[in-house]
């Protein structure tokens, strides 16, 4: 099983400023890497595929990068609705598997 | 617009049975692969199973293979997840999500259910 380590798990910062999330791989998934969000109560939502694919409709403050093992998610100024929980997916190895997530909390 | 809808979660005792439905519209049901992923609570994410377009084709996670079900009626719009020999751990909401990849399978998930909580107590 590939095992999807996020870091960090909190990530605290104010509105406007940038974020970086990280996810890391146990072995290379090439760019089968899907990035999601999920707020309280709410079912997660795609943000990211293929990597650096933004979803429909998703705004261009956010961005992915990396493959094989070493992926990110920015959020470039980080907006109040922008505050949730982000899970990346690796897609190239069964079972499909997810990371543990990173919070973006306000500072 | 894309809706799945969950239903039949419910409190169950361990070693039971629950059978989960999906139901979807807005889109063409039986043009896409359907999954469900659980997520227990206060944790992350967790694949159970996915089922082709067709039904002809099924996946299971490591912790629903042998024990879960899962299947689909196109006539209906409706996607099944059979449950069997529940356990505390299987505590969980359970999402449907609709696979990217329309009659390919992707394996990402672009919409998803609101969910349905099950839980395994006595």
């Amino acid at each position: 099983e590939v095992v999807m380590t996020q870091s960090p798990s909190t990530l605290s910062v104010s509105p406007g400023e940038r974020a970086t999330l990280s996810c890391r791989a146990s072995q290379s998934v090439r760019s089968d890497l899907a990035w999601y969000q999920q707020k309280p109560g709410q079912a997660p939502r795609l943000l990211i595929y293929g990597a650096s694919t933004r979803a429909t409709g998703l705004p261009a403050r956010f961005s992915g990068a990396g493959s094989g093992t070493q992926f990110s998610l920015t959020i470039s100024s980080l907006q109040s609705e922008d505050f949730a929980v982000y899970f990346c997916q690796q897609y190239n190895h069964w079972p499909l598997t997810f990371g543990g997530g990173t919070k973006v909390e306000i500072k | 617009e894309v809706q799945l809808v969950e239903s039949g979660g419910g409190l169950v005792q361990p070693g039971e049975s629950l059978r989960l439905s999906c139901a979807g519209s807005g889109f063409i049901f039986s043009d896409y692969a359907i999954h469900w992923v659980r997520q227990a609570p206060g944790k992350g994410l967790e694949y159970v199973s996915g089922i082709s377009s067709n039904g002809g084709s099924t996946y299971y996670g490591d912790s629903a293979r042998g024990r879960f079900t899962i299947s689909r009626d196109n006539s209906k719009n409706e996607l099944y997840l059979q449950m069997g020999t529940l356990r505390a751990e299987d505590t969980a909401v359970y999402y449907c999500a609709r696979d990217s990849g329309g009659l390919r399978w992707y394996y990402y998930f672009d919409s998803w259910g609101q969910g349905a909580l099950v839980t395994v107590s006595t």
